[in-house]
């Protein structure tokens, strides 16, 4: 059966810090790996990473690909108060399920 | 507006009722899914429609539950003879059916309380 393990599944930080956000998988015909933030309601596309080694980079955030290891991790440098939310993994197969989602990661950033 | 919506944003039922969701997709988007969410977790898979046709069902998924996707648009998903456990965010999202690997894009969620 497909399976996205997150860790750590609750963080706390203070402004300023660095984080680093782990995601893990188990799935057969892997397509794609997602990161997507929710904050109260609808999930919000961060990052998609098909290649390993190639960083993708959005401002504070980062995130990398390993397809031999089957991980990723997801970076925030500069933690702000809105970087508050929970992020979440998912990862596309070809066929089945499609999306398949891990149970989050809850990142509290304190001022 | 052209997110994905989903309607009613907040539904509260009585244990028993019927409930029925509505998700309209992006325009152009001929996949659409309809996830579960409940508190503390990620989002948890229901459905899978390409265009009209639902390809896939989780296993999970009770008989009290069906979904439609008629013409191809707009899906509903409704559940019988709701239970107290039912209580989740439902997520709607939709993406693209291309060769490559794409973004699913999500809507605003129906949260329902069965009471």
């Amino acid at each position: 059966e497909d399976k996205v393990v997150q860790s750590p599944l609750s963080l706390v930080v203070h402004e300023g810090d660095t984080v680093t956000l782990n995601c893990s998988y188990e799935v057969t015909n892997f397509r794609s790996l997602l990161w997507y933030k929710q904050e109260k309601k609808a999930p919000t596309f961060l990052f998609m990473l098909t290649s390993s080694g190639i960083e993708k980079k959005s401002g504070r955030l980062s995130s990398i690909l390993d397809k031999k290891e089957l991980f990723s991790i997801l970076n925030i440098t500069a933690t702000q108060t809105g970087d508050s939310a929970i992020y979440l993994c998912a990862v596309e197969v070809i066929y089945g399920q499609n999306f398949v989602f891990g149970p989050g990661t809850r990142l509290s950033v304190l001022p | 507006d052209t997110g994905v919506s989903q309607d009613p944003r907040h539904k509260i039922t009585k244990r028993g009722q019927n409930v029925t969701f509505r998700c309209d997709p992006i325009s152009e988007h001929n996949r659409l899914y309809w996830y579960r969410q409940t508190l503390g977790q990620g989002p948890e898979f229901l459905t899978y429609f390409q265009n009209e046709a639902q390809l896939e069902k989780s296993r999970l998924l009770s008989d009290r539950f069906s979904a439609e996707r008629p013409k191809g648009s707009f899906s509903t998903l409704e559940i019988q003879r709701t239970e107290q456990g039912d209580s989740a965010m439902y997520l709607c999202a939709s993406s693209l059916d291309v060769a490559v690997a794409t973004e699913a894009f999500f809507g605003q969620g129906t949260r329902l309380t069965v009471v």
